[in-house]
């Protein structure tokens, strides 16, 4: 069971707004920046949002990142078919002393 | 640019040690926090432990108990030792520059699975 809950799945069709949530609590989202990260079948984790809402060179911005209090959010605009991917939020987290992740989300476009 | 490249064993049987090196190319790693990370086949991400130029270390207290990461400065790598391996540690592992939580870059993984 991860520290962090996202719902195990979303689902879109192409140019539709989605958006994954990413709870947590004060040790963790609730004092600590959030980051993003997007992955594909058989490949790593891709880096998509840090520190909450700052995307990385070459990510488009069509993905944006949100907080407030101990929720996190990723918001994806205009979906595209190739943005069918697993999703996982991290941060860090004192009462743990170290990072932890959410369980995932696997969006699919319909 | 920062490339990470894992390289080990893939198999291992229970009760062994799990060793594993990530080489860095394109930053030196004597700066720079370093991490691995693993995800058993069709789970999520977990985090191992990390390791800072001057030593410093830190580890999941889930594996505190069994797990070992080091810096090898002359060839620019970063090992990880989890011994007393059992099933539930099959999964791929990735090394990544980082240690909050922001991880990037990360290497392609590899695989690691334990089986007599």
């Amino acid at each position: 069971q991860s520290v962090l809950t996202q719902p195990p799945s979303a689902s879109g069709t192409p140019g539709q707004r989605v958006t994954i949530s990413c709870s947590g609590s004060t040790s963790n989202i609730g004092s600590n920046t959030v980051n993003w990260y997007q992955q594909f079948p058989g490949t790593a984790p891709k880096l998509l949002i840090y520190t909450d809402n700052h995307r990385p060179s070459g990510v488009p911005d069509r993905f944006s990142g949100s907080k407030s209090g101990t929720s996190a959010s990723l918001a994806i605009s205009g979906l595209q078919s190739e943005d069918e991917a697993d999703y996982y939020c991290a941060a860090w987290d004192g009462s743990l002393n170290g990072p932890v992740f959410g369980g995932g989300t696997k969006l699919t476009v319909l | 640019q920062v490339q990470l490249q894992e390289s080990g064993p893939g198999l291992v049987k229970p009760s062994e040690t799990l060793s594993l090196t990530c080489t860095v190319s394109g930053a030196s790693i004597s700066s720079y926090y370093w991490s691995w990370i693993r995800q058993p086949p069709g789970k999520g991400l977990e985090w191992i432990g990390y390791v800072y130029y001057s030593g410093t270390t830190n580890y999941n207290p889930s594996l505190k108990s069994r797990v070992t990461i080091s810096l090898d400065t002359s060839k620019n790598q970063f090992s990880l030792k989890l011994t007393s391996v059992t099933a539930a540690d099959t999964a791929v592992y990735y090394c990544g520059k980082g240690w909050t939580g922001w991880f990037d870059p990360w290497g392609q993984g590899t695989l690691v699975t334990v089986s007599s």
